[in-house]
């Protein structure tokens, strides 16, 4: 089973940039696995953010950017506001059967 | 207003059966890939399922292959998952996606998601 990881929790405070980031265990992360980001507040459903590695949805805020660090996938959050304190999933598309897979998820608490 | 919304979910005993529904609207879910996904009550999000646009394809996770199956009814413009033989670690909220856009350029971006509908495995 491919494990995709991200860091547990991170803090940032208000009006600072924090980035995430989005590992796989099969090696490098590349434009080829289509990276998604999603932000989920409790008892809420995910809402998408980052598609294709740095496309922004249509409701994306400005100060949400993603790209590839490295051998990995990142999203940015910059001037960070209270509301976006929330969990974030990076997902992963790994090609042949059309397989995906969910990162373990970053929890940001703004403080 | 496109929206996505499930039902279905309940508390079903383990080895039993359960048949979601995921209702589209202000689209029309041919057009679309659609996906499966789902969240065990304090962990995190877990792809399930997801089928081609014209419904040629499907593939599921490894965790339920063989038990699960994605269906769609054009007529309806709904999504089915069926869920049999199911276990204590079935237990999650399941959400149905969109992919971004229409036909067989695939995005690989679930743009669109429903609300979640809960399913409890339980004796």
């Amino acid at each position: 089973q491919t494990v995709v990881t991200q860091e547990p929790s991170l803090t940032v405070s208000p009006g600072g940039t924090v980035t995430l980031t989005c590992a796989s265990g099969t090696g490098a992360v590349t434009s080829g696995y289509y990276a998604n980001w999603f932000q989920q507040k409790p008892g809420q459903a995910p809402r998408a953010l980052i598609y294709n590695t740095n496309n922004k949805h249509s409701w994306t805020p400005a100060r949400f950017s993603g790209s590839l660090l490295g051998d990995k996938a990142a999203l940015t959050l910059s001037g960070v506001q209270p509301e976006d304190e929330a969990e974030y999933y990076c997902l992963l598309y790994y090609g042949g059967a059309l397989n995906y897979v969910f990162g373990t998820g970053t929890k940001v608490t703004v403080l | 207003q496109v929206q996505l919304v499930e039902s279905g979910g309940g508390v079903v005993q383990p080895g039993r059966s359960l048949r979601l529904s995921c209702v589209g609207s202000g689209f029309t879910v041919r057009r679309y890939a659609l996906h499966w996904v789902r969240q065990a009550p304090g962990k995190g999000l877990e792809w399930v399922a997801v089928m081609s646009y014209d419904g040629s394809k499907k593939y599921y996770a490894d965790s339920v292959k063989g038990r699960f199956t994605f269906s769609r009814d054009n007529s309806n413009n709904t999504l089915y998952l069926h869920m049999n033989s199911l276990r204590d670690e079935d237990t999650a909220v399941y959400y149905c996606a969109r992919d971004l856009g229409a036909g067989d350029y695939i995005f690989h971006a679930l743009a669109l998601w429903g609300q979640g509908t809960m399913v409890t495995v339980s004796s």
